[in-house]
């Protein structure tokens, strides 16, 4: 079985600062792991995928993130945020044992200051 | 380039009330999913589909239908409507397992 853990359902910062937004996962075998960007009123849209390969994943919008093993982490951060990040945001996790459908965290709504 | 497309956008139901939701992709793709989110959560799949004519549950299938008759097209069916079914309806798509899901902007159903 899979399932996702994003610590912290809100989280606040300052324009020009660094996002951090954590994602820890489980899953029996290796996973595939992705970063989805929900704005007001809209569905959601990737901003970043890891499947195998090289572990710091860059995506769209100046976001990336690091698949950690040994920690069971894939935390997304952008060096400075933009007040246009102001977005809910959601970790998932997939892999082939379960037919490739993807578990959602529960969100984490990130509010960028002036 | 639609995407993915839902309707209705808004739908207010009366407990035991039915209704479709539609879901449309021009994409070709052949995998296809429902999913709910209710506020303050992720989101649950309801029931996926593989290709045209498979389908199966997801996480929380109960009070929900599915059908795939085609390629393009994913309706999920609430045949007797209750209030615990008031959430927000994302339809989704990707070209295969394991690839990102392109969703439509969503369905906000109220139960009353």
């Amino acid at each position: 079985a899979q399932s996702v853990t994003q610590l912290g359902s809100h989280v606040s910062v300052s324009e020009g600062a660094l996002v951090l937004l954590r994602c820890n996962y489980s899953s029996s075998v290796p996973p595939y792991l992705f970063w989805y960007v929900q704005y007001p009123n809209q569905g959601l849209q990737l901003l970043l995928k890891y499947t195998t390969g090289a572990t710091l994943v860059k995506g769209i919008n100046g976001f990336e993130a690091e698949f950690k093993k040994s920690e069971t982490s894939f935390h997304l951060t952008k060096p400075s945020a933009h007040m246009s990040d102001a977005a809910e945001y959601f970790c998932a996790v997939s892999d082939r044992t379960n037919a490739g459908k993807s578990t959602f965290g529960d969100g984490t709504t990130l509010t960028v200051k002036p | 380039n639609a995407g993915v497309t839902q309707t209705p956008k808004f739908r207010i139901l009366k407990i035991g009330q039915s209704m479709t939701l539609q879901c449309t992709q021009d994409m070709n793709h052949n995998y296809m999913y429902w999913y709910r989110q209710d506020p303050g959560m992720g989101l649950k799949l309801i029931y996926y589909s593989v290709g045209a004519g498979i389908t199966d549950k997801g996480e929380v299938p109960n009070g929900y239908n599915v059908s795939r008759s085609t390629t393009e097209d994913f309706p999920l069916r609430l045949e007797l409507a209750a209030p615990s079914q008031t959430s927000v309806y994302f339809c989704a798509s990707s070209y295969s397992q394991l690839e990102k899901l392109f969703f439509g902007s969503g369905t906000q159903l109220s139960v009353l």
